[in-house]
């Protein structure tokens, strides 16, 4: 079974500053994708990155960015120029291909605190 | 209304009691997938619809836990005899077949006290 690890419960970062939040994974499979997934406190989940597994360019989308390392498995997510409205939690999450359906394994969660 | 919905958005109960949720998914998306989430915990896949079929579930999904999916349109989601330990947020999301993935979209949930 995959599995997703947050290893950071919180973080904070000061306005304008970067912030990097991790995520490793668990898997036997060579193709699947990884999403980073926002929730703003009290309210619905939105989706910030998706990554293939099978593209070795990392992804892109504003001032978010990943950090794919298929090797080692670890996904991280970095956010430039931190803005108040980036608190939230963030989640990691893994989609195995195809074949073993369609359903997401999230992580944790990270809680991301933007101060100003 | 673009979105996904969920109504109720707050649920109480009483132990033992039976509640069910409705999930309305974006119009054109034939995928529908139910998750729970606990406090301080990521969604945790229960079960997920393609059009009116149920193609998958968890083994989270005890035997008093049922979805459905009539016409493959809006779901609902019935917990029978409910328990403390089903206190949770539970999750809709929708999503249309792109490629060889799919984005989700998620409604705002369910939050389920059973007292």
């Amino acid at each position: 079974a995959q599995t997703v690890t947050q290893s950071q419960p919180e973080m904070s970062v000061q306005e304008a500053e970067t912030v990097t939040l991790s995520c490793t994974y668990d898997t036997s499979e060579n193709n699947y994708y990884l999403f980073w997934y926002k929730q703003p406190p009290s309210r619905q989940m939105i989706l910030v990155i998706r990554q293939e597994a099978y593209k070795q360019q990392n992804a892109t989308e504003n001032r978010f960015s990943v950090n794919f390392q298929k090797a080692a498995k670890s996904f991280s997510l970095k956010i430039s120029d931190s803005q108040l409205g980036d608190t939230a939690m963030y989640f990691c999450a893994f989609m195995p291909p195809p074949n073993y359906g369609q359903n997401f394994v999230f992580g944790p969660g990270t809680r991301l605190s933007v101060l100003p | 209304d673009t979105g996904v919905s969920q109504n109720p958005r707050h649920k109480i109960t009483k132990r033992g009691q039976n509640v069910t949720f409705r999930c309305d998914p974006i119009s054109e998306h034939n995928r529908l997938y139910w998750y729970r989430q606990t406090l301080g915990q990521g969604p945790e896949f229960l079960t997920y619809f393609q059009n009116e079929a149920q193609l998958e579930k968890s083994r989270l999904l005890s035997d008093r836990f049922s979805a459905e999916r009539p016409k493959g349109s809006f779901s609902t989601l019935e917990i029978q005899r409910t328990e403390q330990g089903d206190s949770a947020m539970y999750l809709c999301a929708s999503s249309i077949r792109l490629a060889l993935y799919n984005e989700q979209f998620f409604g705002p949930g369910t939050r389920l006290t059973v007292l």
